[in-house]
């Protein structure tokens, strides 16, 4: 049973240019969550998508940045004209419900550098 | 939001039991208490989770206090596997049903 998958694992932007990380989700689970890791800080949350809808994006940056889980295929966070400041580690993480109780299941992140 | 206090590093010996601390004074009675941990250049991975009772699972023990204001991450006999930053996070879906991750606990092992 595959785990949560991201690709790339690395990707290296000019500044300006466009960044689009995929994440696939763990079979059968339909709620997928966007974290971003800054140098040396913490883990920031940033979305949270369960198929075809965004249900919070209370910590997406209001400009440049969007996400999207579509019925069918991976989740996408799209990060337009990146910056230097954008440099970091993505990480997606899905579950298979909603509870309190449920875990979050972490891929092994995309971590970009924006030259 | 209910936040945690945790210490910032912590050092075991390889072999020996470990027990990381939490604080949640403010701690909520739908608050789920859930521990993630995140190795080096890792994403972060599920331990354990609890709500009132104190839970065993092959991984780690979670010891809840009665007052459920603080508790305790058990690892029976650390490894330098478990060399990782260790996260206790209160989870509670009225605040929303992310993770809010905190500075967390660097624990270091030794040989």
């Amino acid at each position: 049973n595959a785990g949560v998958m991201q690709n790339p694992r690395h990707l290296v932007r000019r500044r300006g240019q466009e960044a689009r990380l995929r994440c696939s989700p763990m079979k059968g689970h339909s709620h997928v969550y966007w974290y971003r890791q800054l140098p040396e800080e913490g883990l920031k949350f940033m979305v949270y998508l369960q198929k075809e809808n965004i249900i919070d994006e209370s910590g997406m940056p209001k400009e440049r940045f969007s996400a999207e889980f579509p019925k069918e295929g991976p989740s996408i966070l799209r990060i337009q004209q990146v910056v230097r400041g954008d440099s970091a580690a993505y990480f997606c993480a899905s579950s298979p419900g909603a509870g309190e109780w449920n875990e979050q299941f972490f891929g092994p992140g995309t971590r970009l550098t924006v030259l | 939001d209910a936040k945690t206090t945790q210490p910032n590093s912590m050092e075991s010996n390889e072999e020996e039991p470990v027990h990381l601390p939490c604080n949640h004074s403010t701690i909520s009675g739908t608050d789920y208490i859930h521990w993630y941990r995140q190795l080096p250049s890792q994403g972060p991975e599920y331990v354990i989770h609890g709500l009132t009772s104190n839970v065993n699972n092959r991984m780690a023990s979670l010891a809840i206090a009665e007052d459920r204001k603080s508790s305790t991450l058990i690892l029976h006999r650390a490894t330098l596997r478990d060399a990782a930053v260790y996260y206790c996070i209160l989870k509670n879906n009225n605040a929303g049903n992310m993770l809010t991750f905190g500075g967390g606990t660097r624990l270091m092992v030794k040989p």
